[in-house]
């Protein structure tokens, strides 16, 4: 994997349902990775940052788990809600600093 | 606390004309400092990076530029703006030296071109 990539690019879930969502990265080099929300007409907002192979960080009903090793990171949202509607961004850092966006899977929940 | 400006909200622009969009940073010294855009339909795409006063790192070849005239200002300029220049724009600021560190990011500039 050269890039970011994120999967799915968008996903419709009914007001309950829980989903997840996946970012892949480079696993040479890597220093870190990031998650965002993004609310439409807003700026990114910073969720999670990972650093160690195995990481799980958690934030009321979101969580995230990290694998370093296979380049991989999973978004969980349990019991999702309408205001869980945005946009996830992943970004990996090298030890550069540099971070590298994936395009961000679009989370609509209905009501 | 850190904050981080960014202005205009939006911006509506005939083909051709300039542009200036600015970007402040309070609360904090020797950031690095970014402007990413997203185009419509599209994820962030970085379109320059600075570590430091006057230093410019530029990842996509185009008609714009950026200045960093002091420690916590970022400018993204154009002289002249084409249709494609549309989209949203986004200043972000980290920790130097901090690569663990995320972004922090300005609200943002809608940009479209006419």
């Amino acid at each position: 994997i050269l890039n970011v990539e994120q999967s799915p690019q968008s996903l419709h879930v009914q007001e309950g349902d829980s989903t997840n969502f996946t970012c892949s990265f480079p696993s040479s080099n890597f220093y870190a990775l990031h998650w965002y929300r993004w609310e439409t007409a807003k700026s990114p907002e910073a969720l999670f940052v990972m650093t160690l192979n195995g990481d799980e960080k958690k934030k009321g009903r979101i969580s995230a788990t990290l694998n370093t090793k296979e380049g991989y990171s999973y978004l969980y949202i349990k019991g999702s809600q309408p205001e869980d509607s945005a946009t996830y961004l992943c970004a990996s850092n090298t030890n550069a600093g540099k971070s590298t966006f994936g395009d961000g899977t679009t989370l609509t929940v209905k009501p | 606390s850190q904050t981080i400006h960014q202005w205009p909200a939006t911006l509506v622009q005939p083909v051709g004309s300039p542009l200036s969009l600015e970007c402040t940073v309070e609360g904090t010294s020797n950031p690095n400092l970014y402007w990413y855009r997203q185009a419509a339909g599209r994820g962030l795409q970085l379109l320059f990076y600075s570590v430091g006063i006057g230093q410019i790192s530029s990842e996509v070849p185009q008609n714009l530029s950026a200045s960093r005239p002091q420690d916590r200002q970022f400018i993204l300029s154009s002289k002249k703006l084409l249709l494609s220049d549309s989209g949203f724009y986004l200043c972000a600021w980290s920790l130097r030296g901090s690569a663990g560190y995320g972004y922090t990011f300005g609200s943002g500039t809608r940009l479209t071109v006419v």
